[in-house]
């Protein structure tokens, strides 16, 4: 079983649609949090980060993290053309000084106009 | 503009031979790291290093090696190149902090081994 488990979609939706992405991991010792996005033919770029459980708000993007559950969610409102990309996952414990994430599979997004 | 730059965008190699991926950043980070991107698998860490002449194995080190004689430079090496090896190779840097989560990518390289 992989640590943090991601599905791959793709997922096609209209503009204007709210779209949830998520994923579940394994290991009760992530405290970090991310969600990068990659655009094609190019390198991911950090999205948004949550410390913890709860709730974090950036403009349309919203990231969830609900540990006892072992499952984080990024929702994006009112969704954009520009928004389609690939949109990944990532975690790293607590304690961890070298950076080092685990990274789900990634989901591929397609936002029609 | 901070900029990670990878020495190719595409490589066609033939099985055997030995291939070098350079990575080059300019922020003075500490932390650099090798990733392959596969369909269904997302990326996984191939190696990676958090100072000068320091290298740790990631999840996949097998048929691969790294080099890191300078701060802003981290090079992949495949000694033997296979098949396998088929993929997308992304260099990412990060600050050496332990609560810093960001790491900056390159644009990757696309390696194709015959």
């Amino acid at each position: 079983q992989k640590e943090v488990e991601q599905d791959p979609g793709p997922l096609s939706v209209p503009e204007g649609a709210i779209v949830s992405l998520n994923c579940t991991y394994s290991n009760s010792a992530f405290q970090y949090f991310m969600w990068y996005r990659q655009y094609s033919r190019k390198g991911p770029e950090l999205l948004m980060y949550t410390y913890s459980s709860g709730n974090k708000e950036d403009g349309r993007f919203t990231a969830q993290v609900d540990k006892s559950s072992k499952y984080i969610s990024l929702f994006i409102r009112d969704s954009q053309p520009s928004d389609s990309a690939t949109y990944l996952c990532a975690m790293r414990h607590g304690s961890s000084n070298t950076g080092k994430l685990i990274f789900g599979q990634g989901t591929t997004l397609q936002v029609k106009p | 503009d901070v900029k990670v730059t990878q020495s190719s965008r595409y490589l066609v190699k033939r099985t055997g031979e030995k291939v070098f991926l350079e990575c080059v950043q300019d922020m003075d980070h500490e932390n650099m790291f090798w990733y392959r991107q596969d369909p269904g698998l997302g990326l996984r860490l191939i190696y990676f290093s958090y100072d000068v002449k320091m290298k740790e194995k990631g999840d996949i080190p097998e048929g691969y090696s790294v080099s890191r004689e300078k701060k802003e430079r981290f090079s992949l090496i495949l000694e033997s190149a296979s098949t396998n090896q088929t993929s997308m190779y992304l260099c990412a840097n990060s600050r050496g902090h332990r609560s810093y989560n960001e790491q900056f990518f390159g644009p990757g390289t696309r390696l194709t081994v015959l």
